[in-house]
Protein backbone atom coordinates (compact mmCIF):
# COMPACT_ATOMS: atom_id res chain seq x y z
CA UNK A 1 0.00 0.00 0.00
CA UNK A 2 1.40 3.39 -0.65
CA UNK A 3 1.50 5.55 2.76
CA UNK A 4 0.98 9.18 2.52
CA UNK A 5 3.13 11.61 5.06
CA UNK A 6 1.91 15.39 5.45
CA UNK A 7 4.10 17.78 7.17
CA UNK A 8 3.27 19.85 9.22
CA UNK A 9 0.68 18.21 11.02
CA UNK A 10 -0.08 21.44 12.33
CA UNK A 11 0.33 24.79 11.97
CA UNK A 12 -0.56 28.15 13.47
CA UNK A 13 -1.15 31.34 11.34
CA UNK A 14 -2.35 34.45 10.77
CA UNK A 15 -5.12 36.13 8.35
CA UNK A 16 -3.58 37.15 4.85
CA UNK A 17 -0.34 34.68 5.77
CA UNK A 18 0.36 32.57 2.53
CA UNK A 19 0.65 28.74 3.93
CA UNK A 20 1.89 25.91 2.34
CA UNK A 21 1.48 22.13 3.48
CA UNK A 22 3.28 19.12 1.87
CA UNK A 23 2.49 15.54 0.97
CA UNK A 24 5.04 12.87 0.11
CA UNK A 25 4.17 9.51 -1.40
CA UNK A 26 5.92 6.32 -1.00
CA UNK A 27 6.35 5.58 -3.97
CA UNK A 28 5.01 7.29 -7.47
CA UNK A 29 1.38 8.14 -7.80
CA UNK A 30 1.99 10.47 -11.07
CA UNK A 31 -0.61 13.33 -10.32
CA UNK A 32 -3.33 11.20 -8.86
CA UNK A 33 -3.74 13.25 -6.01
CA UNK A 34 -6.37 14.95 -4.17
CA UNK A 35 -6.64 17.50 -1.79
CA UNK A 36 -9.78 17.74 0.89
CA UNK A 37 -10.71 20.49 3.93
CA UNK A 38 -12.21 19.24 7.12
CA UNK A 39 -13.70 21.81 9.21
CA UNK A 40 -15.07 20.72 12.95
CA UNK A 41 -18.09 18.43 12.99
CA UNK A 42 -18.24 18.51 9.35
CA UNK A 43 -17.08 15.98 6.90
CA UNK A 44 -14.28 16.52 4.07
CA UNK A 45 -14.58 18.69 1.05
CA UNK A 46 -12.73 18.35 -2.18
CA UNK A 47 -10.42 20.85 -3.14
CA UNK A 48 -8.28 19.96 -5.63
CA UNK A 49 -7.70 16.78 -7.67
CA UNK A 50 -5.31 16.19 -10.07
CA UNK A 51 -2.96 17.34 -8.17
CA UNK A 52 -3.66 20.59 -9.23
CA UNK A 53 -7.04 20.94 -10.49
CA UNK A 54 -9.09 23.03 -8.84
CA UNK A 55 -12.50 22.01 -8.05
CA UNK A 56 -15.44 24.19 -9.18
CA UNK A 57 -16.41 26.45 -6.53
CA UNK A 58 -13.57 26.49 -4.44
CA UNK A 59 -11.52 29.64 -4.19
CA UNK A 60 -8.36 30.32 -6.30
CA UNK A 61 -6.61 31.28 -3.12
CA UNK A 62 -5.79 27.73 -3.16
CA UNK A 63 -3.69 26.16 -5.32
CA UNK A 64 -1.83 22.59 -5.67
CA UNK A 65 1.40 21.26 -7.71
CA UNK A 66 3.67 18.79 -7.53
CA UNK A 67 3.90 15.03 -9.70
CA UNK A 68 5.12 11.53 -8.43
CA UNK A 69 5.79 10.99 -4.46
CA UNK A 70 6.12 15.09 -3.24
CA UNK A 71 2.85 17.76 -3.28
CA UNK A 72 1.96 20.86 -2.05
CA UNK A 73 -1.51 22.47 -1.29
CA UNK A 74 -0.60 26.53 -0.98
CA UNK A 75 -3.01 29.04 0.51
CA UNK A 76 -1.90 32.19 -1.02
CA UNK A 77 -3.82 34.89 1.64
CA UNK A 78 -5.63 32.87 4.86
CA UNK A 79 -9.06 33.62 5.59
CA UNK A 80 -11.12 33.15 8.53
CA UNK A 81 -12.79 30.25 6.96
CA UNK A 82 -9.68 28.52 5.96
CA UNK A 83 -8.74 27.44 9.33
CA UNK A 84 -9.68 23.39 9.44
CA UNK A 85 -7.43 20.58 8.51
CA UNK A 86 -6.40 19.72 5.14
CA UNK A 87 -6.10 15.52 4.21
CA UNK A 88 -3.84 14.60 0.82
CA UNK A 89 -5.31 11.35 -0.77
CA UNK A 90 -3.69 9.37 -3.27
CA UNK A 91 -6.32 7.89 -5.99
CA UNK A 92 -3.33 5.84 -8.30
CA UNK A 93 -2.67 2.84 -7.37
CA UNK A 94 -6.22 1.30 -5.82
CA UNK A 95 -7.23 0.41 -3.28
CA UNK A 96 -6.55 0.81 -0.88
CA UNK A 97 -7.01 4.46 -1.61
CA UNK A 98 -4.67 6.33 0.96
CA UNK A 99 -5.12 9.44 3.02
CA UNK A 100 -2.22 11.08 4.96
CA UNK A 101 -2.69 11.91 8.58
CA UNK A 102 -3.74 15.71 8.12
CA UNK A 103 -2.84 19.02 8.51
CA UNK A 104 -4.62 20.99 10.94
CA UNK A 105 -4.33 24.85 10.50
CA UNK A 106 -5.05 26.86 13.64
CA UNK A 107 -5.40 30.85 14.31
CA UNK A 108 -2.03 32.04 15.69
CA UNK B 1 -29.18 18.65 -4.71
CA UNK B 2 -26.95 15.53 -4.71
CA UNK B 3 -27.12 14.27 -0.76
CA UNK B 4 -26.15 11.57 1.01
CA UNK B 5 -27.43 10.65 4.36
CA UNK B 6 -26.07 7.55 7.08
CA UNK B 7 -28.21 5.85 9.56
CA UNK B 8 -27.55 2.72 11.45
CA UNK B 9 -24.84 3.64 13.89
CA UNK B 10 -24.77 3.31 17.68
CA UNK B 11 -23.29 1.68 20.39
CA UNK B 12 -22.35 -2.34 20.24
CA UNK B 13 -20.63 -4.63 22.42
CA UNK B 14 -17.50 -6.03 20.46
CA UNK B 15 -18.03 -9.46 18.50
CA UNK B 16 -21.30 -7.55 17.83
CA UNK B 17 -23.15 -6.72 14.28
CA UNK B 18 -24.57 -3.29 12.64
CA UNK B 19 -25.71 -2.56 9.56
CA UNK B 20 -24.64 0.77 8.06
CA UNK B 21 -26.83 2.62 5.22
CA UNK B 22 -26.67 5.21 3.19
CA UNK B 23 -29.95 6.41 1.03
CA UNK B 24 -28.98 9.04 -1.82
CA UNK B 25 -30.81 11.52 -3.26
CA UNK B 26 -30.38 13.68 -6.51
CA UNK B 27 -28.55 11.11 -8.29
CA UNK B 28 -28.53 7.30 -9.04
CA UNK B 29 -26.21 5.18 -6.66
CA UNK B 30 -25.84 2.68 -9.88
CA UNK B 31 -24.36 5.12 -11.85
CA UNK B 32 -21.88 5.88 -9.78
CA UNK B 33 -18.74 4.08 -7.86
CA UNK B 34 -19.60 4.09 -3.96
CA UNK B 35 -18.03 4.33 -0.71
CA UNK B 36 -17.39 3.70 2.61
CA UNK B 37 -14.71 5.86 4.76
CA UNK B 38 -13.90 6.15 8.33
CA UNK B 39 -12.74 8.52 10.95
CA UNK B 40 -11.67 8.20 14.85
CA UNK B 41 -13.22 11.37 15.93
CA UNK B 42 -10.19 13.99 16.07
CA UNK B 43 -7.99 11.73 13.56
CA UNK B 44 -7.20 10.60 9.88
CA UNK B 45 -8.93 9.55 7.51
CA UNK B 46 -9.24 5.92 6.46
CA UNK B 47 -11.05 4.32 3.30
CA UNK B 48 -13.04 0.99 4.18
CA UNK B 49 -14.71 -0.65 1.03
CA UNK B 50 -15.67 0.54 -2.40
CA UNK B 51 -18.72 -0.92 -5.07
CA UNK B 52 -18.21 -0.05 -8.79
CA UNK B 53 -20.91 1.15 -10.67
CA UNK B 54 -21.50 -2.20 -12.10
CA UNK B 55 -21.53 -3.77 -9.23
CA UNK B 56 -18.89 -6.04 -10.25
CA UNK B 57 -16.29 -4.75 -8.18
CA UNK B 58 -16.01 -4.37 -4.48
CA UNK B 59 -12.93 -4.01 -2.61
CA UNK B 60 -12.30 -4.02 1.44
CA UNK B 61 -9.29 -2.56 3.68
CA UNK B 62 -7.58 -5.41 5.01
CA UNK B 63 -9.11 -4.29 8.42
CA UNK B 64 -12.44 -4.71 7.11
CA UNK B 65 -11.73 -7.93 4.63
CA UNK B 66 -13.72 -10.81 5.84
CA UNK B 67 -16.32 -8.88 8.80
CA UNK B 68 -17.53 -6.48 6.43
CA UNK B 69 -20.28 -6.88 3.52
CA UNK B 70 -20.83 -3.33 1.04
CA UNK B 71 -24.13 -3.42 -0.67
CA UNK B 72 -26.77 -1.66 -2.19
CA UNK B 73 -30.24 -2.08 -3.34
CA UNK B 74 -30.67 -0.06 -6.54
CA UNK B 75 -34.54 0.23 -6.60
CA UNK B 76 -34.35 2.05 -2.78
CA UNK B 77 -31.14 4.35 -4.14
CA UNK B 78 -29.46 2.91 -1.11
CA UNK B 79 -26.02 1.76 0.29
CA UNK B 80 -25.23 -0.77 2.55
CA UNK B 81 -22.45 -1.95 5.08
CA UNK B 82 -22.76 -5.07 6.96
CA UNK B 83 -20.33 -5.07 9.59
CA UNK B 84 -19.75 -8.07 11.74
CA UNK B 85 -17.25 -9.33 14.07
CA UNK B 86 -16.89 -5.76 15.48
CA UNK B 87 -13.79 -4.91 17.44
CA UNK B 88 -13.25 -2.19 19.67
CA UNK B 89 -10.64 -0.41 17.37
CA UNK B 90 -13.75 -0.43 14.39
CA UNK B 91 -15.18 2.50 16.98
CA UNK B 92 -15.30 5.30 14.23
CA UNK B 93 -17.50 7.85 12.10
CA UNK B 94 -18.26 6.16 8.86
CA UNK B 95 -19.14 8.14 6.05
CA UNK B 96 -20.94 7.20 2.69
CA UNK B 97 -18.91 8.88 -0.23
CA UNK B 98 -19.75 9.23 -3.56
CA UNK B 99 -16.88 9.02 -6.27
CA UNK B 100 -15.27 9.79 -9.22
CA UNK B 101 -14.49 7.68 -11.93
CA UNK B 102 -11.76 9.90 -13.96
CA UNK B 103 -9.66 11.16 -11.13
CA UNK B 104 -11.19 8.84 -8.37
CA UNK B 105 -11.98 11.79 -6.16
CA UNK B 106 -13.97 11.44 -3.20
CA UNK B 107 -16.69 13.47 -2.87
CA UNK B 108 -20.15 14.34 -2.04
CA UNK B 109 -19.53 13.15 1.26
CA UNK B 110 -22.62 12.28 3.92
CA UNK B 111 -22.67 13.71 7.39
CA UNK B 112 -21.19 10.24 8.41
CA UNK B 113 -22.78 8.23 11.13
CA UNK B 114 -21.10 7.44 14.76
CA UNK B 115 -20.24 3.64 15.24
CA UNK B 116 -19.19 2.75 19.07
CA UNK B 117 -17.38 -0.72 20.17
CA UNK B 118 -17.52 -1.03 23.94
CA UNK B 119 -18.09 -3.30 26.38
Amino acid sequence: DIQMTQSPSSLSASIGDRVTITCRASEDVSNYLNWYQQKPGKAPELLIYGASSLQSGVPPRFSGSGSGTDFTLTITSLQPEDFATYFCQQSYKIPPWTFGQGTKVEVK
Amino acid sequence: EVQLVESGGGLVKPGGSLRLSCTASGFSLSDYNMNWVRQVPGKGLEWVSSISSSGSYIYYADSAKGRFTISRDSPKNSLFLQMNSLRVEDTALYFCVRRTSVWNWFGPWGQGTLVTVSS
